[in-house]
């Protein structure tokens, strides 16, 4: 039911840069709506993490970054840490759709 | 400081009807857009409602569609969704979420900034 398509999981050592990518489609991401993207650590509600592509509100650490490129767009933490484990969900709107629309979710494992 | 405090979950049986409210404070309730957003246990996120500012428009996703009807009380800083004709598929974790909106390029794209702790709704017999 997702329309943002997102790898199930990544997984990286502490220290490591992982990425994870939000692929989309010419009604959404392609539109040129933008890509906002949450953090949601286990039995807690989401949080925002990045808006606007590539801005972190305030509080969220740096080393958290986005991009969008095309119908894509990338969630890239620099230094992992092992409070990063958590699931991470892409967010835009769908123009075909009239709705706002959701990745398929990312887990993140620290090994 | 922003809270959403969702209320009204439990345990209901196919066919039935339940009612849940979300509390907001720490800002203007009346100048943001609010949404519902579902998260089934184990699975992924998705946006079901949303009502603007004066409460004069509502969508909703067609999964739920002539069976939920959001609404809001600006008077009281608070967002409802009653939800009629449950079914088990409706089993979640509701979440009310603030909305606002980034634009550039000349396109507005609404994104969720506050989110409340969600309360579970469980249709079964």
């Amino acid at each position: 039911q997702s329309v943002l398509t997102q790898p199930p999981s990544v997984s990286g050592v502490p220290g490591q840069r992982v990425t994870i990518s939000c692929t989309g489609n010419s009604s959404n991401i392609g539109a040129g709506y933008d890509v906002h993207w949450s953090q949601q650590l286990p039995g807690t509600a989401p949080k925002l993490l990045i808006y606007g592509n590539t801005n972190r509100p305030s509080g969220v650490p740096v080393r958290f970054s986005g991009s969008k490129s095309g119908t894509s767009a990338s969630l890239a933490i620099t230094g992992l840490q092992a409070e990063d484990e958590s699931d991470y969900y892409c967010q835009s709107y769908d123009s075909g759709l009239s709705a706002y629309v959701f990745g398929t979710g990312t887990k993140v494992s620290v090994l | 400081d922003v809270q959403l405090v969702g209320s009204g979950g439990g345990l209901v049986q196919p066919g039935g009807s339940l009612r849940l409210s979300c509390a907001a404070s720490g800002f203007t309730f009346s100048d943001y857009e609010m949404n519902w957003v579902r998260q089934a246990p184990g699975k992924g996120l998705e946006w079901i409602s949303n009502i603007s500012t004066t409460g004069s428009t509502a969508y909703h996703v067609e999964s739920v569609k002539g069976r939920f009807t959001i609404s809001r009380d600006n008077a009281k800083s608070s967002v409802y969704l009653q939800m009629n004709s449950l079914r088990a598929e409706d089993t979640a974790f509701y979440y009310c979420a603030r909305v606002s909106r980034y634009c550039s390029g000349g396109t507005c794209t609404p994104y969720f900034d506050y989110w409340g702790q969600g309360t579970l709704v469980t249709v079964s017999s």
